[in-house]
Order: structure tokens, then C-alpha cells, then sequence
């Protein structure tokens, strides 16, 4: 069965450094997501991808934080210069398309911030 | 604002003992609601999505139930496999292009 692939399950980084999350979306799906879950705490949306280019954006998701598909398979959520606050599970999503379509998690990434 | 709470946060059940989870939403326009699994330290796994009031959905001891205001997640007869954090999340119309808006989660544990 396809799934949705994250690397790497954890990450520990040093405050002020820069982070790059990456994920492999299900194949034949166009649309592609990033959530994070602080721990204890709802899944947020942060951000929704389409055609290259980001279709939405929540207050998250700021200046520090971009996203991109380097190449056909891959797609990265990079946060320049870390923070605590940016400790949780980052979660990665595909979709065929959006409305009434399915999201597919990944297993996410655990991002630990020192 | 779209809102979704889920009650309870945590329920603990005995094997064969049903029960069912609750999740309420306030949205805008309801695009679609969706119940996920979610075991410890892995991400949400999708188990059901419901469109319109009356709609009903069914996978093994799980049936899901949909109105207006709520959902439910009916567990029939659980055993000890079903213990996970159940999510509810809408979609909503207006503006998004398909985020998922999440409830907190009901914390199910079910004893042998």
C-alpha cells in the first residue's frame, strides 16, 4: 500500500540553526501538506502545496519557515534559524486533490530543539 | 472561527465494553469531517471521512456518524487493539485550500 515517507524520525538541532524536514509524497498525488502537533496539543496546519507553489498558509508559518519539491518526488519543509517553541512532531500529507479528498500522513518527524 | 472539540479527552473501557467518542464542530460550511488513529509517537492513520448529516460509515467495531453540530465514533465490543488517540478534523469551506482543522483527540485505553 503507498504511503507517505519522512526522514528523518528525529531530529536534534541546536537553537538558531537551520532544520530541513523531508518527505516523499504518495505518487500519484498532487497536493501536499505540512502539520505540526506540539506534544499534548492539536495537529495545526501550517502549510498546502499545489502546482509548486504554496496554496495556503497558516499564522505559523513565517518568515523563518519555506517549503519546496526539489525534484519529483521529494518534498522539503526547511526552518531557517530554530527556536524552542519549534520542538514538536512535524507531520507530512498528500492528497489527490482538496476538497473532499483524503489526507495520507506520514509517520512524522520529531524535531527537538536545544 | 472553525472549531472542533472532542470529548472525552481520555476514556477507558474493558474489553467488549461499547461505548462511543463525541466530536463537535463549528464551521463555517462543512466540506467533510474525518476520524483518524493515532498510536504514539506515529502519525494520524485514516480511518473514515463523512461528508453530509445522516451519513454513517462502518469498518470492523468502528461506525461513524455524522449530524449538523457532531459526529460520533461508535466502538462496538473493543478489544485492547483499538487503544489509540482517536482525532476528529473538519474541512471547511471558505477561503482554505483542504487544510484539516483538528480536534485535541479522546485518549482511548482498552483493558484485557
Amino acid at each position: 500500500e503507498p504511503e507517505v515517507t519522512q526522514t528523518p524520525s528525529h531530529q536534534v538541532t541546536q537553537m538558531g540553526q537551520e532544520v530541513i524536514l523531508r518527505c516523499v509524497p504518495i505518487s500519484n498525488h498532487l497536493y501536499f501538506y505540512w502539520y505540526r502537533q506540539i506534544l499534548g496539543q492539536k495537529v495545526e496546519f501550517l502549510v498546502s502545496f499545489y502546482n509548486n507553489e504554496i496554496s495556503e498558509k497558516s499564522e505559523i508559518f513565517d518568515d523563518q519557515f519555506s517549503v519546496e519539491r526539489p525534484d519529483g518526488s521529494n518534498f522539503t519543509l526547511k526552518i531557517r534559524s530554530t527556536k524552542l517553541e519549534d520542538s514538536a512532531m512535524y507531520f507530512c500529507a498528500s492528497s489527490e486533490g482538496t476538497a473532499k479528498n483524503i489526507q495520507y500522513f506520514g509517520a512524522g518527524t520529531r524535531l527537538s530543539v536545544l | 472561527e472553525d472549531q472542533v472539540t472532542q470529548s472525552p479527552e481520555a476514556l477507558r473501557l474493558q474489553e467488549g465494553e461499547s461505548s462511543s467518542l463525541n466530536c463537535s464542530y463549528t464551521v463555517s460550511g462543512l466540506r467533510g469531517l474525518f476520524w483518524y488513529r493515532q498510536d504514539p509517537g506515529k502519525g494520524p492513520e485514516f480511518l473514515f471521512t463523512l461528508y453530509s448529516a445522516g451519513e454513517e460509515k462502518e469498518k470492523e467495531r468502528l461506525k461513524a456518524t455524522l449530524t449538523k453540530k457532531e459526529s460520533f465514533l461508535h466502538i462496538t465490543a473493543p478489544k485492547p487493539e483499538d487503544s489509540a488517540t482517536y482525532l476528529c478534523a473538519v474541512q471547511a469551506y471558505g477561503g482554505s485550500q483542504g487544510n484539516l482543522i483538528f480536534g485535541k483527540g479522546t485518549k482511548l485505553s482498552v483493558k484485557p
